[in-house]
């Protein structure tokens, strides 16, 4: 019940094309439901979150659909571009967690030139 | 600007040796967290602490402990460290609102 699912482990995109990575979660206590990015050698960072009162988040190039009844959220990357590539990772938390966070197990996200 | 630092970027030591990975957080944040990170298997939590000399376990906490005795300070001790415990080590801190931020990992290599 606490495990966050993600797909695709590893993508390969074009400079210019739109990336998707899928993320399903089963515990309904969720409440809080990030996106962080990870370059090779760094420690992840916040890209964007999303509570699950808005079915959608933009910022920038960056957009998290929410679909509360199938328990699943994705992040959308528009114009991908090189710099983009990254691992990926979702995440979700729950007021039963404290302060805790599940986390998926990452996409590795290639851009090509 | 918020920093999480953590002591070394890598570290190689022999089976059996006792390893000490430092973390410090200059953000005054309340709760602190140890995550090791391996491929495939994502982001998993091995201890955390919500105040000065409280920790709890989290998923994986076998073969390791932790240490805070400041409340920028938390600290990971691998008592005797085994070659399944060659990972990333990933360091985080967060206030309790939702975010949460990491520092730039620990290679640790367990020859």
């Amino acid at each position: 019940q606490q495990q966050v699912k993600q797909s695709p482990q590893s993508l390969i995109v074009q400079k210019g094309g739109i990336s998707i990575i899928n993320c399903a979660y089963e515990n309904t206590a969720f409440d809080y439901f990030p996106w962080y990015q990870q370059f090779p050698g760094k420690g992840p960072a916040l890209l964007i979150a999303i509570r699950p009162d808005v079915s959608e988040k933009k910022e920038g190039r960056f957009t998290i659909s929410f679909n509360k009844s199938a328990k699943q959220f994705s992040l959308h990357i528009m114009d991908s571009q090189p710099g983009d590539s990254a691992t990926y990772f979702c995440a979700a938390r729950g007021a039963y967690l404290g302060q805790n966070f599940v986390f998926g197990p990452g996409t590795r996200l290639s851009v090509l030139p | 600007d918020v920093k999480v630092t953590q002591s070394s970027r890598y570290l190689v030591k022999r089976t059996g040796e006792k390893v000490f990975l430092e973390c410090v957080q200059d953000m005054d944040h309340e709760n602190m967290f140890w995550y090791r990170q391996d491929p495939g298997l994502g982001l998993r939590l091995i201890y955390f602490s919500y105040d000065v000399k409280m920790k709890e376990k989290g998923d994986i906490p076998e073969g390791y402990s932790v240490s805070r005795e400041k409340k920028e300070r938390f600290s990971l001790i691998l008592e005797s460290a085994s070659t399944n415990q060659t990972s990333m080590y990933l360091c985080a801190s967060k206030s309790d609102s939702y975010e949460q931020y990491f520092g730039p990992g620990t290679r640790l290599t367990v020859t």
